[in-house]
């Protein structure tokens, strides 16, 4: 198994730009999350998926983040507009019923 | 809402210590715990998962306890080496399926 695939490794983009993270969970996962972590806030939940549907979207920031899961092995996670205060790693995690498998992340870093 | 404490942030000990992780969490209704590391610009990588009837899970040089009643879980690294110099990290699930992360405890292990 690959593990948790997450694209791209790095992004550079310029504030107001869009900005689309993608996710490949491991497969027979029915759950999915959206992570970003940054030095001052550590982890913060954004969103997550059970069977594909948005439970729990509390953690989005603001409108300008949105997360789609079309089936069950893909998910994206977009911010349009993007701002400097978006900088950070976004990691993406799926689990079965148990614990938790994390990809290598995605480092935003908005200029 | 859980909220999950590791103690202490920072630690520093001489290569062959034994040592010890605290987690601490206020909520007793969890599914399960799991315990991570993180090394400086990389993913999260599981080390053990300890489901919520279980008091304690093994692998090699590192041993996790949880006791629920007390909110409290501890990972202990026998005979530390340099290279598990990395952030600790422990997460939380609910039974409501949401995960809870700490902050962290970023540890050295000096030569």
């Amino acid at each position: 198994d690959a593990g948790v695939i997450q694209s791209p490794r790095h992004e550079v983009t310029e504030m107001g730009q869009e900005v689309t993270l993608r996710c490949k969970p491991i497969s027979g996962h029915n759950s999915l999350f959206w992570y970003r972590q940054t030095m001052m806030r550590g982890l913060e939940l954004l969103i997550y998926f059970n069977n594909n549907v948005p439970i729990d979207d509390s953690g989005m920031p603001e409108d300008r983040f949105s997360a789609k899961m079309p089936n069950a092995s893909f998910s994206t996670l977009k911010i349009q507009p993007s701002e400097p205060r978006d900088s950070a790693v976004y990691f993406c995690a799926s689990s079965p019923q148990g614990g938790y498998t994390f990809g290598s992340g995605t480092r935003l870093t908005v200029v | 809402k859980q909220e999950v404490t590791q103690i202490p942030a920072a630690l520093s000990v001489p290569e062959g210590e034994n040592l010890v992780l605290n987690c601490s969490f206020t909520d007793s209704a969890i599914y399960n715990l799991q315990w991570f590391r993180q090394d400086p610009g990389k993913g999260l990588t599981s080390l053990l998962l300890i489901q919520s009837s279980q008091r304690e899970q093994t692998s090699g040089r590192l041993n996790a306890s949880l006791d629920k009643s007390s909110g409290r879980s501890t990972l202990y690294i026998a005979a530390s080496q340099p290279g598990d110099s990395a952030t600790y990290l422990c997460a939380v699930r609910s039974t409501g399926n949401q995960f809870y992360f700490g902050t962290g405890t970023s540890l050295t292990v000096i030569p």
